[in-house]
């Protein structure tokens, strides 16, 4: 049980914005929200994480609704390196759980 | 070079055969992980461990054992190999701290037949 619901696809043109929404309304109050991605014939690799406050670094930014029951990463200017499936993952004391995740195609 | 490292990366093996998948690290992480991902689907933990000798089941564990005699390395076993264990199987490590689980650090994968 992942116990974050995300879409099952989404699309972006090259440099454009994207958000990535996810949906975590069982969240506990210690819970962290972790992103991760994985590109093609490859592992995951970690994006980024938060709890409250929104979070930004070199690849993303993660803004956690003021309830924490959502949030939504934020690419600021797509490329074709970012086409991947995007993991959003709620963990607290226990191994992350993976769902089956967004998979964002980025056109050209 | 210091990472995570799977081997072998592809491997066909027989039903009923035993086969071991590799897994080593060198950042000296207190975590590794086995995860498995089945075409289409997110991954399924199968076993964790804490710190050597201490292991821990996932979410799907039947038909693996783990060991962990040293930190920095992680073996998956599959005792008597089915097909329904044909997948792709990840090996990650990490720490765990205030936010949990910290950052994972994910190995590239070991492509495995069952035929």
């Amino acid at each position: 049980d992942a116990k974050t619901t995300q879409p099952n696809s989404m699309e972006s043109n090259e440099e454009e914005p994207v958000h990535l929404p996810c949906n975590h309304s069982t969240i506990s109050g210690t819970d962290y929200i972790h992103w991760y991605r994985q590109l093609p014939s490859q592992g995951p690799e970690y994006v980024i994480h938060g709890l409250t406050s929104n979070v930004n670094n070199r690849m993303a930014s993660l803004a956690i609704a003021e309830d924490r029951k959502s949030s939504t990463l934020i690419l600021h200017r797509a490329t074709l390196r970012d086409a991947a499936v995007y993991y959003c993952i709620r963990s607290g004391n226990t191994p992350l759980v993976f769902g089956k995740g967004t998979r964002l195609s980025v056109i050209a | 070079d210091a990472g995570i490292t799977q081997s072998p990366r592809y491997k066909i093996t027989e039903t009923g055969r035993q086969v071991t998948l590799m897994c080593h690290q060198t950042w000296s992480h207190s975590y590794m992980f086995w995860y498995r991902q089945d075409l289409g689907h997110g991954l399924r933990l199968i076993y964790y461990s804490a710190a050597a000798d201490i292991t821990d089941k996932g979410e799907v564990p039947d038909g693996y054992v783990v060991s962990r005699s040293k930190t920095e390395n992680f073996p998956l076993t599959l005792e008597s190999a089915t097909r329904s264990q044909t997948s792709v199987y990840f090996c990650a490590s990490g720490e765990r701290g205030l936010a949990g689980f910290n950052e994972q650090y994910f190995g590239p994968g070991t492509r495995l037949t069952v035929t």
